[in-house]
């Protein structure tokens, strides 16, 4: 399965600011996800990325929040904007499992707004 | 109600106890199951995957999907310090696109 490298591994961000998140793959895929981890709940789908095109995102989150590229097939990049503590959360990248089934992730980002 | 639900824990038991995972779910489309474990500080990683109802076996750990009764489980034979972590069940209808979480059982093993 594919390794997922993804950076920063956390972060302390002062609200209103902004702080982009980095998932590179060591494989080629056509998507790309982006999960949200709150405290004590599920994880949360925020958006589908597929390179040359919009990401589409999931009810309850939109674009100018979470701003997503994805430049070629290995690599994308998540942006928390405008952050309030409410954005403090675990952001997960994910692609795909292939013949394993399921989602291979990234190690995750641990934001914290003050 | 939530779509799928578990249990959060914390789960504490003794090393080489036999551990039992659950979630319950209420869409009856859900066909693929999934068993994920999360270290601290780490994404999920892929336990078990699996298909419909039935049994499946890896190692120590066995999967268990009763569709009738919409309850899935994750049991942990021999379990090891090593074993403790948060385990997410997961399904989905399609077998990836639109996977639905549970938030996840802290298991604790005390050697």
């Amino acid at each position: 399965s594919a390794v997922i490298s993804q950076k920063p591994s956390r972060d302390i961000c002062q609200r209103g600011t902004s702080l982009t998140i980095q998932c590179q793959v060591d494989s080629q895929v056509t998507m790309m996800f982006w999960y949200r981890q709150q405290p004590g709940q599920s994880l949360t789908l925020i958006a589908t990325a597929n390179q040359g095109s919009e990401a589409t995102y999931e009810s309850g989150f939109v674009i100018d929040k979470f701003p997503i590229s994805r430049p070629n097939l290995t690599f994308s990049t998540l942006t928390v904007s405008n952050m309030s503590p409410e954005d403090s959360s675990i952001y997960l990248c994910s692609v795909e499992g292939g013949w394993t089934g399921g989602y291979t992730f990234g190690s995750g980002t641990r934001l914290t707004v003050v | 109600q939530k779509e799928v639900e578990q249990d959060p824990g914390p789960l504490s038991v003794p090393e080489g106890a036999i551990v039992s995972l659950n979630c319950t779910y209420s869409n009856s489309a859900f066909q693929y199951f999934m068993w994920y474990r999360q270290y601290s500080r780490k994404g999920p990683e892929l336990l078990m995957y699996t298909y419909s109802s039935g049994n499946k076996e890896d190692g120590r750990f066995t999967a268990q999907v009763d569709k009738s009764s919409k309850y899935i489980s994750l049991f942990i034979r021999d379990s090891q310090p090593s074993d403790s972590a948060t385990y997410l069940c997961a399904m989905s209808e399609t077998g990836g696109f639109k996977t639905i979480f549970g938030a996840g059982t802290r298991l604790f093993v005390k050697a």
